[in-house]
């Protein structure tokens, strides 16, 4: 079936430490792993993604890493800021006959503390 | 520019009103969604359309009815809705490569039923 379970819910973090979300997806067909940061009020937006074929992938202080086999794929966070403060959805894209769907996780409220 | 405008950014209506959300993308994405999300939950699929044909419905019920007048727009028309569809309603749009396709977020349009 369609799942995605992300731990923890919640990650209160001291600024400058890392902070890392974990998910586990169940459709083996899932092929692509995006990771949004929610604001309040506002809409999700893209910070990473990852592709079946990639293992690791790094953006400045966001690192996303996937491993097929155990189908996990992490978040991790360097040198957190107050303003990383927000919700983060990771979420599994799975192929359609037409278009893609994603599932999202449950998300994790990160809260960084100055 | 990776930008998804919805309009109204609030709408508040009655259970016997007939009210539409519309959204716009000019990156010439052929993919558009439209998705609920509940306060504190992850958001959900409810339609996909790709090169303006309807190709995801998630049995969502018929008092929301989608359209896409053309690859740029993309409305959701609501009809006698109840208090339980209040939520925040997001677009998101893709290239409409089907596999592995980044979804860009519009910032939403909070919807209260009373």
């Amino acid at each position: 079936g369609e799942n995605v379970e992300q731990h923890p819910s919640t990650l209160s973090v001291q600024e400058g430490d890392s902070a890392v979300i974990k998910c586990t997806y169940s459709d083996s067909a899932s092929n692509y792993f995006p990771w949004y940061k929610q604001e309040l009020g506002k809409g999700p937006q893209l910070i990473i993604d990852i592709r079946s074929n990639v293992g690791e992938k790094k953006d400045q202080r966001i690192a996303v890493t996937l491993n097929k086999t155990a189908k996990h794929f992490s978040l991790h966070i360097t040198e957190t800021q107050p303003e990383d403060s927000a919700v983060y959805f990771c979420a599994a894209s799975i192929p359609m006959e037409y278009g893609n769907k994603l599932v999202f996780g449950a998300g994790t409220i990160l809260r960084v503390k100055s | 520019d990776t930008e998804v405008t919805q309009t109204p950014k609030h709408l508040v209506m009655g259970m016997t009103n007939k009210k539409s959300l519309k959204c716009e993308q000019h990156m010439g994405h052929r993919a558009m969604y439209w998705y609920k999300q509940k306060a504190k939950k992850p958001p959900e699929l409810m339609f996909v359309y790709s090169y303006e044909k309807l190709s995801i419905n998630e049995s969502v019920p018929s008092r929301f009815s989608p359209e896409c007048p053309n690859s740029s727009l993309l409305n959701l028309h609501l009809h006698a809705l109840q208090p339980e569809d209040s939520a925040l309603y997001l677009c998101a749009s893709s290239l409409g490569q089907g596999r592995g396709d980044t979804q860009y977020f519009g910032p939403g349009t909070r919807l209260t039923v009373l």
